[in-house]
């Protein structure tokens, strides 16, 4: 059974500094991975999906790695802002025969301090 | 172009009750997914259709089932309503074909709150 875990659970930045987001899967049979956004009391917003052929991807301040052999992918945010606190949550899917069914980690909560 | 839409936004229903909640697929796209997320947890799998047919379920009760129409769009209905069902429900909408990248796309979700 694929779980998916984030650590730490909750992270406090001063404004301008780097993020750094880790999420652990434990099957490396994964076939894609999908990072997401989610500010309170709302859905999830596709930050960066990173598919099985793929090692990372990069958008804007953004940039998402996938390493399967070690199980890991980690997010990047480069010189965070006031509007980057949010919780961030990674996903990802088993195998593609499965349909597109995500396992979720638990998420970071992220604040970034002006 | 819309995305995903769900309604209500937000519903209170009391133990016992049944709530049936809606999904409109982004344009374009034929799989919808639903999910439930409790709060401060991820979002867990409950099922997901294609073709009008249930494709996979997770780890939910038959409480919960769901359908979907020839346009695409889905429906969740919980029957039986218990505390524990409070949450903000997701549909994800997502499309299965030869170039399938396995995104998916989240609607704001439904909160509902069994009282």
């Amino acid at each position: 059974k694929q779980e998916v875990t984030q650590i730490p659970a909750a992270l406090s930045v001063p404004e301008g500094e780097n993020l750094v987001l880790n999420c652990s899967f434990t099957d490396s049979a994964i076939y894609n991975l999908q990072w997401f956004r989610q500010d309170p009391g709302k859905g999830l917003t596709s930050l960066l999906l990173i598919q099985s052929s793929q090692r990372e991807q990069t958008s804007g301040r953004l940039n998402a790695s996938l390493d399967k052999s070690s199980g890991r992918s980690t997010l990047y945010i480069a010189a965070s802002q006031p509007g980057d606190s949010a919780t961030y949550l990674c996903a990802g899917i088993l195998i593609k025969a499965a349909g597109n069914k995500l396992t979720f980690g638990g998420g970071t909560r992220v604040l970034v301090k002006p | 172009d819309a995305g995903v839409t769900q309604s209500p936004t937000h519903l209170i229903k009391t133990r016992g009750q049944q709530v049936t909640l809606r999904c409109s697929p982004k344009s374009g796209h034929d799989t919808v997914s639903w999910y439930q997320q409790a709060l401060g947890q991820g979002p867990q799998f409950i099922f997901q259709y294609y073709e009008e047919e249930e494709r996979q379920r997770g780890n939910f009760p038959d409480r919960f089932s769901g359908h979907q129409f020839p346009n695409y769009s889905s429906e969740l209905n919980v029957n039986a309503l218990l505390l524990g069902d409070s949450a903000l429900y997701l549909c994800a909408s997502s499309v299965i074909s030869g170039v399938d990248t396995g995104e998916l796309f989240f609607g704001e979700g439904s909160r509902l709150t069994v009282l």
